[in-house]
């Protein structure tokens, strides 16, 4: 079946440093691949996303290139800003089969960014 | 308004008790979805619906069920708590294919639940 899996966490940054979680997945179709960020309190938010292979999804700094060679989607940033600090889940939403539509996600990485 | 709600946001239950959980959405979108988050875990799907007169079981439904009682609205319950169901639960949507869905979900702010 379909799965997600992200670099172990927590990660803590200080505010201007290079973020990069990693995140790989195995999917039996061809799969739409998503990062979304849930803030303290908050649901979850899409962040960017990507629907092809090479596809680089961006928003708010934040980047991730869809690898279909090495099946990963990694999120990058920059410089990061202590509004950064949430949990950053990487999904993906297999458009072959029955199981189309349906997200499967990572377990979650614990971002937090001190000034 | 926000586009997912979901009721009550919080809720303390002792366990044997029947608990609804309630999802409405103004999107328009014909799917809704049912998680449920715990640390560590990420999201684990319980039930998805993708239209009023269609609905599954995710990969933990024992222990839930579900009520579609309109495209807008998806209702989750626990027909006898139990401990181990204390949660973060978020309600999702998101369009058909055939609305041009890239396959995004949209949330709720999710409900905490404390079973006792």
């Amino acid at each position: 079946g379909d799965s997600v899996t992200q670099m172990e966490g927590p990660v803590t940054l200080s505010e201007e440093a290079f973020l990069t979680i990693n995140c790989t997945y195995t999917a039996t179709g061809y799969p739409s691949l998503f990062w979304y960020v849930q803030y303290p309190g908050e649901g979850l938010q899409l962040l960017l996303k990507a629907t092809k292979a090479d596809d680089k999804g961006s928003n708010k700094g934040f980047e991730a290139t869809y690898r279909k060679e090495t099946t990963s989607f990694h999120l990058e940033k920059g410089s990061v800003q202590v509004s950064d600090s949430a949990v950053y889940f990487c999904a993906l939403s297999d458009r072959g089969g029955t199981s189309y539509g349906k997200l499967t996600f990572g377990q979650g990485t614990i971002l937090t960014v001190h000034p | 308004d926000a586009d997912v709600t979901q009721t009550p946001r919080n809720r303390i239950t002792k366990t044997g008790k029947r608990i609804m959980l309630e999802c409405s959405q103004t999107k328009g979108h014909d799917r809704m979805y049912w998680y449920r988050q715990d640390p560590g875990l990420g999201l684990r799907l319980i039930y998805y619906s993708f239209d009023v007169k269609d609905i599954n079981k995710g990969e933990i439904s024992d222990g839930y069920s579900v009520s579609r009682q309109a495209q807008a609205k998806f209702s989750l319950s626990l027909e006898s708590a139990i401990p181990n169901q204390t949660a973060l639960y978020f309600c999702a949507t998101s369009d058909s294919l055939a609305g041009g869905s890239t396959y995004e979900q949209y949330f709720g702010p999710g409900t905490r639940l404390t079973v006792t």
